[in-house]
């Protein structure tokens, strides 16, 4: 039981650059999301899918993409990385809205 | 929209003791409230929750609390442990929009043995 699976754990890119962050889960989970953490910022959401081919923005989405094609997949692409998306990222996912996440173990992005 | 805020950011206590870490949110329609623990390097746990129409709530050492009057809720560690060390995260749910989850900004809790 993997629970929610995210990769790579640490990763440093060049202004400029694209590159997808994966996240993939085995709970059957409708709902998953994604979130960056930055230092006296909490937990910001950037994404978020109700389900297979259903997305939509959070808070902070500029410079994010993501689609669903299936329900076990939701990645997060950096379309051009810049400097100001330093941070780390979270993935999540919930049976439904009114249970709790389960978080993935974060990937820690650095855009130099 | 909701604004949670948390408090206090850091605590620091000895081990045995107790740690309160409490939180107020802005809108009465949140129905759902969970805390999360982080530990370092590591993604949030979920680790004790409650609904609107419950006052209080205990797992073992963690209890939380929700004054829904008053729009505040509180996470009770009993009994602290160096284990217990880490950030806490609180949050508040609005049902009937997905994206309505609010996170308060974390407590560091430092477990001094």
């Amino acid at each position: 039981n993997a629970g929610v699976t995210q990769t790579p754990k640490f990763q440093v890119l060049k202004t400029g650059q694209s590159m997808t962050l994966q996240c993939a889960q085995d709970m059957n989970h409708e709902y998953m999301s994604w979130y960056r953490q930055d230092p006296g910022m909490g937990l910001r959401l950037i994404h978020y899918s109700v389900g297979a081919g259903i997305t939509d923005q959070g808070e902070v989405p500029n410079g994010y993409n993501v689609s669903r094609s299936t329900t076990e997949d939701f990645p997060l692409r950096l379309l051009s990385a810049a400097p100001s998306q330093t941070s780390v990222y979270f993935c999540a996912s919930s049976a439904d809205i009114n249970y709790g996440y389960t978080f993935g173990s974060g990937t820690r992005l650095t855009v130099v | 929209g909701e604004n949670v805020e948390q408090h206090p950011s850091t605590l620091s206590v000895q081990e045995g003791d107790s740690a309160v870490i409490k939180c107020t949110y802005s809108d009465s329609a949140s129905n759902y409230f969970p805390w999360y623990k982080q530990e370092l390097g590591k993604g949030p746990q979920l680790i004790i929750d409650i609904r609107s129409n419950v006052g209080e709530k205990k797992d073992q050492r963690i209890a939380v609390t929700l004054n829904k009057t008053a729009k505040h809720f509180s996470l009770h560690i009993t009994e602290t442990q160096p284990e217990d060390s880490a950030v806490y995260f609180c949050a508040a749910i609005v049902s009937g929009g997905y994206q309505k989850v609010t996170f308060g900004i974390g407590t560091k809790l430092q477990v001094i043995p």
